[in-house]
């Protein structure tokens, strides 16, 4: 019963370098997102889809892009990392409609440097 | 826009004492009212939430939440805590934009229990 995978689960990167954060779910969601989690700021939605071939920006989209070509997968992508990106990743998953319960991974560490 | 406030960042009790985890939140129209808990290293999971009905909703691992509309409040209890119960806490407000849920989350909680 995997849920909502993501990987890797830590990383260390070095300022300016890029890389992509995995996440992918079984559960037929249509709805995917990506959260970063910093100390005192709660959950803060960086990128989201509503379905394959659709995203949009969430409240802290710059520096990261995302595309989805299937339903199960949604990456996100540091083009080019900064130190103000280090964080906790959370991908999420739901199915559409008001009130329905989202999934999450559980969470990717990343520390730039 | 909504928005979620937990005035209390962070809560120590004692193992069997009774918690109650406070949560405000703004919003227009009715909201969907979440509590999520995240256990160290881990992501969050779903405690209970509420949209209508019965004000007392009752969640897993014997937490219930209650809704009073006059006071924005969606505070969180237990009647006796665990030492497993130490984790941080989320309160989340979902409102409907463009077809799409969007939840807007606290900034946490963080409950520790003491022997």
């Amino acid at each position: 019963n995997a849920g909502v995978t993501q990987t890797p689960k830590f990383q260390v990167l070095k300022t300016g370098q890029s890389m992509t954060l995995q996440c992918a779910q079984d559960m037929n969601h249509e709805y995917m997102s990506w959260y970063r989690q910093d100390p005192g700021m709660g959950l803060r939605l960086i990128h989201y889809s509503v379905g394959a071939g659709i995203t949009d920006q969430g409240e802290v989209p710059n520096g990261y892009n995302v595309s989805r070509s299937t339903t199960e997968d949604f990456p996100l992508r540091l083009l080019s990392a900064a130190p103000s990106q280090t964080s906790v990743y959370f991908c999420a998953s739901s199915r559409p409609g008001f009130g329905n319960t989202i999934y999450f991974g559980e969470g990717s560490w990343l520390t730039v440097v | 826009a909504q928005s979620v406030t937990q005035p209390d960042i962070h809560i120590t009790v004692s193992e069997g004492a009774s918690l109650e985890l406070r949560c405000n939140y703004s919003y227009g129209a009715t909201p969907y009212l979440f509590w999520y808990v995240q256990s160290p290293g881990q992501g969050l999971q779903l405690l209970l939430k509420y949209f209508s009905g019965d004000t007392l909703v009752q969640g897993i691992k014997g937490f219930e939440a209650e809704f009073k509309r006059s006071q924005s409040s969606f505070n969180l209890r237990k009647p006796s805590v665990h030492w497993s119960d130490a984790a941080e806490y989320f309160c989340a407000v979902g409102a409907s934009s463009g077809g799409y849920q969007k939840v807007t989350f606290g900034t946490g909680t963080k409950l520790q229990v003491i022997p």
